[in-house]
């Protein structure tokens, strides 16, 4: 069985100040790694994903994120955030088990202040 | 334009009552979920189908079912709505193997339900 821990509920950062959203996962097979985005009242879109190769994986609106298999870990950053970048950030686990399990973190709450 | 679609967009129903939230894809995706929001719980699977004729019980299945008569549509059933199946409800779908895309989900706008 696959976990998920968001390490922080909430984060709060002041425009164009880079900002690091952490998690952290276990799991007792290979894993497969999202992170995905909601803004108020819509539904979840996908951000990024980890399936192999480079660790460093780049997304949409310029965030990326870093598998570290050593430390069960696939933290998200953007290096200058915006207003827009207000929203919920979900990282969620998947893996292969006979067919395919996708477990979500709880989200961290990205507040973005002028 | 090609999604997921949810309905009815909010709901009051009062304890007790039987409602059906309704989810309708056209992306052919074989796989489709039902997760319900709650604040500080993140996402929780409810109930899945990996493609249609079939379903599977997910996290919180108690007071819900659903069925999968066809590829498109993964309604979900209240049979008699408690208080605590006030949240708001997430259908998506995934497929899975389909060009290396390893059950990327994508979700509809959401239903956001009261039970009183």
């Amino acid at each position: 069985a696959q976990s998920v821990t968001q390490l922080d509920s909430q984060v709060p950062v002041f425009e164009e100040a880079p900002v690091e959203l952490r998690c952290n996962y276990s799991s007792s097979v290979s894993v497969y790694l999202f992170w995905y985005v909601q803004y108020p009242n819509q539904g979840l879109q996908l951000l990024l994903k980890y399936l192999s190769g480079s660790t460093l994986v780049k997304g949409i609106n310029g965030f990326e994120a870093e598998f570290n298999k050593s430390q069960t870990s696939f933290h998200l950053r953007k290096p200058s955030v915006h207003i827009s970048d207000t929203a919920e950030y979900f990282c969620a686990v998947s893996a292969y088990t006979g067919g395919f399990k996708t477990i979500f973190g709880a989200g961290t709450r990205l507040f973005v202040k002028a | 334009i090609a999604g997921i679609t949810q309905a009815p967009t909010s709901q009051i129903l009062a304890a007790g009552r039987r409602m059906t939230l309704r989810c309708t894809q056209d992306m052919r995706h074989n796989a489709m979920y039902w997760y319900r929001q709650d604040l500080g719980l993140g996402l929780r699977l409810i109930h899945y189908s990996n493609t249609a004729g079939t379903t599977g019980k997910g996290e919180v299945p108690d007071g819900y079912s659903v069925s999968r008569a066809n590829t498109d549509d993964f309604p979900l059933t209240l049979a008699s709505a408690v208080p605590s199946q006030t949240s708001v409800y997430f259908c998506a779908s995934s497929d899975p193997g389909s060009s290396g895309d390893t059950d990327t989900q994508y979700f509809g706008p959401g239903t956001r339900l009261t039970v009183l």
